[in-house]
């Protein structure tokens, strides 16, 4: 079973420098999120869909597009990427209803250094 | 506005002692709760979920948690902790379309 990949599990950017997050999931799960991790912080959520063809932002968006064509996967795009975008970037996915009554499952992780 | 407090970055406890992490939430609507575990590396994996019904919840890895409406707290709780549950643990609440979560608190557990 393989729940939610992400790929690449390590990248290091430049300053400036786009790169795209791959996160796919094979339980049809309707609601999928990014979100981001820094240390004490807890996680962030950046953007966030609700079904095919559906996104909203998140509570911190700035600097990151997604898309999500189909209901398995949904990438998240880093256009100019920044110093601050430094970060441990986690997707999930739910099969809730909106109602928030259902658990999250996670990818592994991507660490992301720009330098 | 539904949110959820850790107020513990940092919690350590020497080896099969028990312990207590803290969660309080802020909520004026239905609630849900959740606790989540990271090990080293790794994405988060669910703990135990409150929906409704009984406030005692039972996890996995002997874990448990109490929800109490009138102190709005869902705290995590172990009898006796192993090595192996050092992780960072990490308390959500589950909102319309989305899951907050508090900051986490790190478990050290000592030999």
């Amino acid at each position: 079973n393989a729940g939610v990949t992400q790929t690449p599990k390590f990248r290091i950017l430049k300053i400036g420098q786009s790169m795209t997050l791959q996160c796919t999931q094979d339980m049809n799960h309707n609601y999928m999120y990014w979100y981001r991790q820094d240390p004490g912080m807890g996680l962030k959520l950046i953007y966030y869909s609700v079904g095919a063809g559906i996104t909203d932002k998140g509570e911190v968006p700035n600097g990151y597009n997604v898309s999500r064509s189909t209901t398995e996967d949904f990438p998240l795009r880093l256009e100019l990427a920044a110093p601050s975008q430094t970060s441990v970037y986690f997707c999930a996915s739910s099969p809730g209803l909106g109602t928030g009554n259902t658990e999250a499952f996670f990818g592994q992780g991507t660490r992301l250094t720009v330098v | 506005a539904q949110s959820v407090t850790q107020l513990d970055s940092q919690v350590p406890v020497f080896e099969e002692a028990p312990v207590e992490l803290r969660c309080n939430y802020s909520s004026s609507v239905s609630v849900y709760l959740f606790w989540y575990v990271q090990y080293p590396n790794q994405g988060l994996q669910l703990l135990l979920k409150y929906l409704s019904g009984s406030t005692l919840v039972k996890g996995i890895n002997g874990f448990e948690a109490e929800f109490n409406k009138s102190q709005t707290s869902f705290h995590l709780r172990k009898p006796s902790v192993h090595i192996s549950d050092t992780a960072e643990y990490f308390c959500a609440f589950g909102g319309y379309q989305k899951v907050t979560f508090g900051t986490g608190t790190k478990l050290q557990v000592i030999p």
